[in-house]
Parts: C-alpha cells; structure tokens; sequence
C-alpha cells in the first residue's frame, strides 16, 4: 500500500516569505498524481495544486508551486510571498491511477504560521 | 451557489446510539466520499461511492453505513458497533475521471459520550 509522509508537523513563516513544505512518500508504480490541500482554521479542505507523475514540469498555482523529484519520491510545495491568509494545515495526498477506486492516501499534515 | 453541505455542524449523542451525517452536493459530481479526521493525524478514508446504488469501503468502514440513492447525497451512519466514534467527518465530491481533485463540505464534529 502507498504511503505518504509529512515529517514537518508544524512550520512558521514571515509575512512575505518563501516557505516549501516537505512530502515524500512510497509507491511501486510509475504513473500516479500528487496533490496539495489546504486547511484553514475554518476546516473546509481546499486543493491548491495538482502533479501528473508523467509530466516532468512542475506545477504552478499563482504563488504555490512545487518540486517533483520522481526518482527521490519528494513532492514539496513552495509558497512564495507567505500571506496571512495561508495560515492553515497543508496536506499532501498521492492517487494510484492503477487501485480501483482511485483513492486518495493523505499524509498526515503540516500546520503552517504566517507571522505578521 | 454550487457546493457541499453537511449538517450538522456540530453533533453529540451517547453512546450505543446510532447516527446519521447528511452530505448534499449541487455540483453534479459522480463520486463521493467520507473521511475522518482525528487530531495529529490526516484524512482516513471510511466509504466511497462512484455511481448511485453502488459504493464501496474505504479503509476504516467498521462501525459505519452509507447509502446512495440519489446522487446529490450520501448519507453517513455511525452505528454503536464504532467503537471511537468521536471525530471530525468530512464528506467530499468529484467529477469521474477527476477522481482526485475533491470538493469538500464544511465537516461534522461528532462527540459521543
């Protein structure tokens, strides 16, 4: 079974900062995608961005992007120019294209602080 | 406004009795989900369902029950035989083939006691 590993439970970033959150996690396939969600102190999960294993470039989403390294099994997500608004806890989650279902398997998250 | 709804927001009941979390969506998504989310940890998986009438477990379906009769809504039971039923539920939709880029609703905090 896939799993997914957030080894930074909590982060704190200035205002205006460049934070990247870690993820790495297993799998024995070669085709999948990789996801970013969001949770605000409001608990709504929200997806920030997306990754094909297939495609070789990285994701953007404005001021989120991220570093796929297919072969090291790392997808981290940047956040440039931290607002106060991405305070939240960031999840990171892996998709087989192969297991029927196509379930998400969700890391167990990181609580991102923007400090004023 | 398209969305998901879940009701109630907040939720208590004792112990031994049986539950049921409400989730509508107005998105028209095939598929929906229910998750639960326990502090310290991520998202677990309970059920899921790709079609109406059909739904399969999830990775932590004992103790709960789902239906889908229509396909705004997929209601989730917590029955007595759940033996930690005090969590935070979420409920999410998607669109086939888009199986991972889930819409989710508010959540339902549960507190049995």
């Amino acid at each position: 079974a896939q799993t997914v590993t957030q080894s930074q439970p909590e982060m704190s970033v200035q205002e205006a900062e460049t934070v990247t959150l870690s993820c790495t996690y297993d799998t024995s396939e070669n085709n999948y995608y990789l996801f970013w969600y969001k949770q605000p102190p409001s608990r709504q999960m929200i997806l920030v961005i997306r990754q094909e294993a297939y495609k070789q470039q990285n994701a953007t989403e404005n001021r989120f992007s991220v570093n796929f390294q297919k072969a090291a099994k790392s997808f981290s997500l940047k956040i440039s120019d931290s607002q106060l608004g991405d305070t939240a806890m960031y999840f990171c989650a892996f998709m087989s294209t192969m297991e029927y279902g196509n379930k998400l398997v969700f890391g167990a998250g990181t609580i991102l602080r923007v400090k004023s | 406004d398209g969305g998901i709804t879940q009701s109630p927001k907040y939720l208590f009941r004792k112990e031994g009795q049986n539950v049921t979390l409400s989730c509508e969506q107005n998105l028209n998504h095939d598929a929906m989900y229910w998750y639960r989310q326990d502090p310290g940890q991520g998202l677990r998986l309970i059920y899921y369902s790709q079609i109406v009438n059909d739904f399969q477990k999830g990775d932590i379906a004992e103790g709960y029950s789902v239906s889908r009769e229509k396909k705004e809504s997929f209601p989730l039971t917590v029955t007595s035989a759940q033996k930690n039923p005090t969590a935070f539920y979420l409920c999410a939709s998607s669109l086939a083939d888009r199986w991972g880029e889930q819409y989710f609703g508010p959540g339902t905090r549960l507190t049995v006691t």
